[in-house]
């Protein structure tokens, strides 16, 4: 069981490139989501999904993307790079709601570090 | 959603048992109060959930009065390990919100030798 697993940790762009953050999870859970941490601060959500072609805005959605064609994998995709998107990414998944055996809590990734210059 | 409100930091040495009070005015019927715990360059972790009177596990304990305007985590005698960032959320995790939980700013624990 690796839990959420995010791709890359690491990563620098240019100012205008676009690139997708890989999340996936192992846990068959229905709810994914996507979080920004900006140094010093709490995360700030930015799309989530509460199942399989199902998706929704949180917080911050503009200059993002993301689609959810799997239960598994929920890919964030940045249009066009630019330095205020300078942040960590972290990816959550849970189950949809608490019943026997499962709980109600959310696992995270490990995040992605991006660097727009 | 509630807003919830914690300090900002705290200070503690090891050996000591640390309480971090979270306010959540405006909690709802159905809400239930959930605190995570981050490391520096990791993801947050679990570490407890309630949503009335005492939980306890093995990390920490949950103290939530009637009213449920407001919570306390304690963390029974720290250790440096335990130097980490404590988030207090509140939402409704049975009825699809889980999702969309918001995270403040947290409260910085600095456990000191």
């Amino acid at each position: 069981n690796a839990g959420v697993t995010q791709t890359p940790k690491f990563q620098v762009l240019k100012t205008g490139q676009s690139m997708t953050l890989q999340c996936a999870q192992d846990m068959n859970h229905e709810y994914m989501s996507w979080y920004r941490q900006d140094p010093g601060m709490g995360l700030r959500l930015i799309h989530y999904s509460v199942g399989a072609g199902i998706t929704d805005q949180g917080e911050v959605p503009n200059g993002y993307n993301v689609s959810r064609s799997t239960t598994e994998d929920f890919p964030l995709r940045l249009l066009s790079a630019a330095p205020s998107q300078t942040s960590v990414y972290f990816c959550a998944s849970s189950y949809r709601s608490g019943g026997y055996g499962k709980g109600t809590e959310a696992f995270f990734g490990q995040g992605t570090r991006l660097t727009v210059v | 959603l509630a807003k919830t409100t914690q300090p900002i930091s705290m200070d503690s040495y090891e050996g000591q048992e640390v309480n971090i009070t979270c306010s959540h005015n405006n909690i709802a019927t159905n809400d239930y109060i959930t605190w995570y715990q981050q490391f520096p360059s990791q993801g947050p972790r679990f570490i407890i959930q309630g949503y009335k009177t005492k939980v306890t596990n093995e990390v920490a304990s949950l103290f939530i009065p009637a009213d449920r305007k407001s919570s306390t985590l304690s963390l029974p005698r720290v250790s440096l390990s335990d130097t980490a960032v404590y988030y207090c959320l509140v939402g409704d995790v049975f009825s699809g919100g889980y999702n969309k939980l918001i995270f403040g700013a947290g409260t910085r624990l600095a456990v000191h030798p």
